[in-house]
């Protein structure tokens, strides 16, 4: 079974700062796949950034980038010169194929609510 | 592109009442198909997958019914809600052999 932690409920920003939400995670796979979704106030889930773990190299996305300490099991998500539309929910995931066959069974953390202010 | 339909937005239901959600995937064949709850203040729990027609997993025992009647529609169902059923319930779809998931708009359910 996987399990999926994130320690911080609620962070805040200043606009044009950068901020670092914390993700760690546990498997015993060795093969598996990260992800930070973010959930706005419309509640859609937007996926922001994926990882594989087996890509030694960190993944980015425009102003969205992770920090992937695999032995440590850590994933955090880093957001340079946040916008007033960063602000949200940001839920880190995780999947393992291996023992989900075709299914993408994700595990989510329970969230941290990012406010961005002026 | 890839689109995906949920409905309805919101829904306001008795206890004892039945439900369906409905939930359709365009622009994509043999999807695998999902139906998550969020609690508030919780993440998302996966309630159940499917990897293609009538092929239904289920993760949690509960009140809730899935069924695939097509490749691309996904239902949600019970005969008799229950006042725990409230949340919000997210539709995803994803690519064979591919881990992303991507999500509906999702339904608010109150059962009053």
């Amino acid at each position: 079974a996987q399990t999926v932690t994130q320690s911080q409920p609620e962070m805040s920003v200043q606009e044009a700062e950068t901020v670092t939400l914390s993700c760690t995670y546990d498997t015993s796979e060795s093969d598996y796949y990260l992800f930070w979704y973010k959930q706005p106030p419309s509640r859609q889930m937007i996926l922001v950034i994926r990882q594989e773990a087996y890509k030694q190299q960190n993944a980015t996305e425009n102003r969205f980038s992770v920090n992937f300490q695999k032995a440590a099991k850590s994933f955090s998500l880093k957001i340079s010169d946040s916008q007033l539309g960063d602000a949200a929910m940001y839920f880190c995931a995780c999947v393992s194929p291996l023992n989900t066959g075709t299914a993408s069974k994700l595990t989510f953390g329970t969230g941290t609510r990012l406010q961005v202010t002026l | 592109s890839q689109t995906i339909h949920q409905w309805p937005a919101t829904l306001v239901q008795p206890v004892g009442s039945p439900l369906s959600l409905e939930c359709t995937v365009e622009g994509t064949s043999n999807p695998n198909l999902y139906w998550y709850r969020q609690a508030a203040g919780r993440g998302l729990q996966l309630l159940f997958y499917s990897v293609g027609i009538g092929q239904i997993s289920s993760e949690v025992p509960q009140n809730l019914s899935a069924s695939r009647p097509q490749d691309r529609q996904f239902i949600l169902s019970s005969k008799k809600l229950l006042l725990s059923d409230s949340g919000f319930y997210l539709c995803a779809w994803s690519v064979q052999r591919y881990t992303e998931a991507f999500f509906g708009q999702g339904t608010r359910l109150t059962v009053v």
